[in-house]
This record gives structure tokens, C-alpha cells and sequence, in this order.
């Protein structure tokens, strides 16, 4: 079975530009949740969603959004780049949503996005 | 005060040596917690979750403390293969996930 698959794995932008990341869960996971990491530091919270609903956002500016499809996939977008959000973000798939032991998460490989 | 906190390391040991290290946590009402492993530049991989009673699995061992709040983790034996880093990762609510910065270990031959 396949994993969690995220694309791009590398892109370079400049300051100003868009950039739209995508995640595909597991098949049968309905929660997806999207991380920063950067350098040096534990990845960051940014959005979650299960069953295509926001349920949960973390201390992010509205230059980030996101959103998941019917078929459980989901979109990272940041608006308005800066030198700032160079980072890896990952996605993470879980079969649902809760504060439960055995909810684990499964994390993709992430997209490395360097900001110039 | 961050929500997770965790000794940055490195944590420098020979191969065959234990090696522990803590994570410290804010919230009170937290229930979940795990401990991940992250290889350079690639993604966070659960290693275990960690119970109120204390886990093992194979050579790593779990601990929760809820009076102090914190969290081990105990590495017996060493291997090479274990040199990665150490997520600490607790949930606070039931949407979010809280990691540490990570401890780094360095097994060495």
C-alpha cells in the first residue's frame, strides 16, 4: 500500500510568489494535518481537516490556507511568500480525528520549499 | 513557556551504552503521548506510544510521570542505527499535536 505521497518534494520561489503543496493520504484515512518544520526545530502545527472541515488551525498568519478534497487529499497554500516560510512541510494521514493513543499519525515525505 | 520541551542534546554515547533522555510538557490535560524518530532531512516515524503504566519495545522504554509532566525515553544497547532524532509529541486537544524541538542521539562505534 502506499504511504502518505506529497508533491513537490523540492521547489524554489521567490519573495511575493504563491505556492500550493499537495498530500495524499493513505487510502482510508480521513484526517489530514499539515506541518512546518524548520531547521533545527520540531515540525509546527498549521491546519488539520477531517471529512473535508477545518478542525483545527494553528498560530499561522492567513497567508496559509488549505483545504481537503472528497477523495481525502489536500492542498497547502501560502500566499505572499517570505524569506520566512522556507521550511519542510509535511502531511500527515490518520485513519481519523481524536485525541486517542492508537490514532497515530503517518507522515509523508514532505516538500522542501526554499523562499529566495 | 512552550508546550513541549525537550534537552536538545547531542547526546554522544558508544555502541552497546543506555542512554536516556526527558521531554517536559505544559498542559495538564494532556492524554496522548509518543515519541517519534526523525533521520536527518526526512520525515518524523512513530517509534512508540507511551502508556500511564510505562511500555517497552525491544530495547527502547517509555515512561510518563502526569505529577511532574514529563516523559522518558530509555535506549538500552545502543546500535549504531539508533543515531537519529528524538521527537517528543503530546496531544493537548484533540486537534492539535505538539512536538518538541527534538533530542538529538549520536551512537558511535
Amino acid at each position: 500500500d502506499a504511504g502518505v505521497t506529497q508533491s513537490p518534494t523540492h521547489l524554489i520561489k521567490t519573495r511575493g510568489q504563491q505556492v500550493t503543496l499537495r498530500c495524499s493520504p493513505i487510502s482510508g484515512h480521513k484526517s489530514v494535518s499539515w506541518y512546518q518544520q524548520v531547521l533545527g526545530q520540531g515540525p509546527q502545527f498549521i491546519f488539520q481537516y477531517y471529512e473535508k472541515e477545518e478542525r483545527g488551525r494553528g498560530n499561522f498568519p492567513d497567508r496559509f490556507s488549505a483545504r481537503q478534497f472528497p477523495n481525502y487529499s489536500s492542498e497547502l497554500n501560502v500566499n505572499a511568500l517570505l524569506l520566512g516560510d522556507s521550511a519542510l512541510y509535511l502531511c500527515a494521514s490518520s485513519l481519523v480525528l481524536g485525541n486517542n493513543g492508537a490514532n497515530v499519525l503517518t507522515f509523508g515525505a514532505g516538500s522542501r520549499l526554499t523562499v529566495l | 513557556r512552550k508546550e513541549v520541551e525537550q534537552d536538545p542534546g547531542p547526546f554522544n554515547v558508544p555502541e552497546g551504552a543506555t542512554v536516556a533522555f526527558n521531554c517536559t510538557y505544559s498542559n495538564s490535560a494532556s492524554q496522548s503521548f509518543f515519541w517519534y524518530r526523525q533521520d536527518c532531512r526526512k520525515e518524523p516515524k512513530l517509534l512508540m506510544s507511551v502508556y500511564s503504566s510505562g511500555n517497552e519495545d525491544g530495547r527502547f522504554t517509555a515512561q510518563l510521570n502526569r505529577a511532574s509532566q514529563y516523559i522518558s525515553l530509555l535506549i538500552r544497547d545502543s546500535k549504531l542505527s539508533d543515531s537519529a532524532t528524538y521527537l517528543c509529541v503530546v496531544y493537548p486537544n484533540d486537534y492539535k499535536l505538539s512536538f518538541g524541538a527534538g533530542t538529538t542521539v549520536t551512537v558511535r562505534a
